[in-house]
């Protein structure tokens, strides 16, 4: 099992509609969880930083938290194109010396 | 604001020649530098946790004496790619955390080598 598992997509989402983006992680005792979009070529850029169970909200994104299940998942509403990316989620994971991990990325298309 | 200066952005070097890549954290005092790389359509992978004033430590697969790291201050880490190869052809990012290991990761813009 991937330490950091996200589906690699694509997901394609109308413009205006709900995205929906999960991400599952093997170590139980991590801490801290955090969502980064990437453009084409550029370097990651921090969304959303979680470390609670239940959700948290930050303008168009939740992002939810489920530590029995090992899940962590990130909600764009009103999609818009400029959300076209691909997703990151983060784990920093005790197992691994405090390392942060990244899943493989979800890759987000928003169709207009 | 930007919180990692990263340069330069974009080097493309011949086969057998080394890159420096520099990474400076902006406002704040980085004990801990990490460097990642990323080839293309794939996820970010740690290559080396940069510690100031000792030696780094590499991740499993990483050739130490092929990728140097530097971390002489608290604002300034280097990576230097030595004899690169056209397989070495990758994004490299730094980044670091600004407060403790539970805080988030802030990147550099990333380097983009090409070796020809």
């Amino acid at each position: 099992q991937k330490e950091v598992e996200q589906n690699s997509g694509p997901l394609s989402v109308p413009e205006g509609a709900i995205a929906s983006l999960n991400c599952t992680y093997s170590d139980r005792g991590s801490q801290s969880f955090f969502w980064y979009r990437q453009y084409s070529g550029k370097s990651p850029e921090l969304i959303m930083s979680i470390y609670s169970n239940g959700d948290k909200e930050d303008g168009r994104f939740t992002a939810q938290l489920n530590k029995a299940s090992q899940y962590v998942s990130l909600l764009i509403r009103d999609s818009q194109p400029s959300d076209s990316a691909t997703y990151l989620c983060a784990v920093n994971m005790l197992s691994s010396a405090s390392k942060i991990i990244f899943g493989s990325g979800t890759r987000l298309s928003i169709r207009p | 604001g930007a919180v990692v200066s990263q340069h330069p952005s974009r080097v493309i070097c011949k086969s057998g020649t080394s890159v420096k890549i520099e990474c400076r954290s902006l406002d704040f005092q980085a004990t801990t530098m990490f460097w990642y790389r990323q080839f293309p359509k794939q996820s970010l992978m740690l290559m080396a946790t940069s510690n100031e004033g000792s030696k780094a430590t590499y991740e499993q697969g990483v050739e130490k004496d092929k990728f140097l790291i530097n971390h002489a201050s608290l604002t300034l880490s280097t990576l230097t790619v030595t004899s690169a190869h056209p397989e070495d052809s990758s994004f490299y990012i730094c980044s670091t955390t600004i407060r403790d290991n539970r805080s988030p990761l802030h990147f550099g813009n990333g380097t983009r080598l090409t070796v020809t």
